[in-house]
């Protein structure tokens, strides 16, 4: 298995500018979510899913927007960049069913830069 | 130790020793938790977890302690090796079945 995926590793954006970061699992997992980075801050979980076509949000949801059409893929979008947005962004996948624990697996990070 | 919020402190222990990391969770209704490991670049790598009816569980070569009355949670790695060198911060599982989070603690093994 190749476990939780993400694309691209890296990103620079100009402020508005809109983009999607990738996610997806081969685990068959129902929960996926998106958490955010910040130096000096813990993860902040910005939006999750529970099952495909079924989202919520959570802490920081403002700005980002997601989809779960498939159980596989959980693609969060930023529709207008802004320098607040610069992050390491990671994508979560969990069997349990809760949202995060002991069967919680992470991907590997996006690095976004919005200037 | 760490807490949600505050900047990130850094711990250097000598190969062989044995770690300690600290953490102050904020909610005492919190009822698991969570160790992590974060190498550079990577994403959080899940090392050990306890219940809040539990006050020590142990793993290969980590234990986790919990006191409940002070809101502290630590982790220890005995025998502390190069490999171990990552930035390690704790969760908890607070309102809503949502996760929190710290700051995390930075070690530095040398070798």
């Amino acid at each position: 298995n190749a476990g939780v995926t993400q694309t691209p590793k890296f990103q620079v954006l100009k402020t508005g500018q809109s983009m999607t970061l990738q996610c997806a699992q081969d685990m068959n997992h129902e929960y996926m979510s998106w958490y955010r980075q910040d130096p000096g801050m813990g993860l902040r979980l910005i939006h999750y899913s529970v099952g495909a076509g079924i989202t919520d949000q959570g802490e920081v949801p403002n700005g980002y927007n997601v989809s779960r059409s498939t159980t596989e893929d959980f693609p969060l979008r930023l529709l207008s960049a802004a320098p607040s947005q610069t992050s390491v962004y990671f994508c979560a996948s969990s069997y349990s069913g809760t949202l995060g624990g002991r069967e919680q697996y992470f991907g590997p990070g996006t690095r976004l830069t919005v200037t | 130790g760490e807490s949600v919020g505050l900047h990130l402190p850094t711990l250097s222990v000598q190969e062989g020793d044995n770690s300690i990391i600290n953490c102050a969770y904020s909610n005492s209704a919190s009822d698991y938790f969570i160790w992590y490991k974060q190498e550079s670049g990577k994403g959080p790598q899940f090392i050990i977890d306890i219940r809040s009816n539990m006050d020590k569980r142990q793993g290969q070569r980590v234990t986790v302690l919990l006191n409940k009355t002070v809101k502290h949670l630590s982790l220890q790695i005995a025998a502390t090796q190069p490999g171990d060198s990552a930035v390690y911060f704790c969760a908890e599982r607070g309102p809503g079945n949502q996760f929190y989070f710290g700051t995390g603690t930075s070690l530095t093994v040398i070798p």
